[in-house]
């Protein structure tokens, strides 16, 4: 069974920086695209970033470009999202995701999210 | 980057009724498009993908049409397990974007 389970959220103070993690179960994680998706507290859905199975292609949105960092460590099939001067706008959950093709595509997995919390 | 417009934003329908949201992008998208539905406190779940194609497990009540830069989501008799809020997403360019959200209410 495929899981994806996220890890790191919490409440953080403006300008700070916290690290998410996602671990992948019941695929083969090193073949995938992942991917991070947000969802602001009663708002919709907003792609963050993605990042190939090599780890050598990235994109991300331009809401996080320059202030966050997309990674994966393929023998730990983890993902992570680094995240430094945050903002109260970044207060979101924060989910996992995996293209249901490996090298792209529409998500068919998802984790069931963090809660990152920017706040003084 | 693509921008996604759906309409309505919210809906209100009875159990029974035959449902249909739109999405549109800025530029053609080809196919690349996919529907997803969410409800309270849930992660997304992927409905449609290509456009049209049924994702395993899903009910054939869903179905999806278009391509270009407008495509439809169809429920084709609303059930009590449909009220929830559904989202578009293209995957034509890097930049993954989601329409803003079509929240289908009780009548």
């Amino acid at each position: 069974e495929v899981q994806l389970v996220e890890s790191g959220g919490g409440l953080v103070q403006p300008g700070g920086s916290l690290r998410l993690s996602c671990a992948g179960s019941g695929f083969s994680f090193s073949s995938y695209e992942m991917n991070w998706v947000r969802q602001a507290p009663g708002k919709g859905l907003e792609w963050v970033s993605s990042i190939s199975s090599s780890g050598r292609t990235i994109y991300y949105a331009d809401s996080v470009k320059g202030r966050f960092t997309i990674s994966r460590d393929n023998t730990k099939n983890s993902l992570y999202l680094q995240m430094n001067s945050l903002r109260a706008e970044d207060t979101a959950v924060y989910y996992c995701a995996r293209p249901r093709t490996p090298n792209y595509g529409s998500y068919d997995y998802w984790g069931q999210g963090t809660l990152v919390t920017v706040s003084s | 980057d693509i921008q996604m417009t759906q309409s309505p934003s919210t809906l209100s329908a009875s159990v029974g009724d035959r449902v249909t949201i739109t999405c549109r992008a800025s530029q053609s998208i080809n196919s690349w498009l996919a529907w997803y539905q969410q409800k309270p406190g849930k992660a997304p779940k992927l409905l449609i993908y290509k456009a049209s194609s049924l994702e395993s497990g899903v009910p054939s009540r869903f179905s999806g049409s278009g391509s270009g830069t407008e495509f439809t989501l169809t429920i084709s008799s609303l059930q009590p397990e449909d009220f929830a809020t559904y989202y578009c997403q293209q995957y034509d360019s890097y930049s993954r974007t989601f329409g803003q959200g079509t929240k289908v209410e009780i009548k």
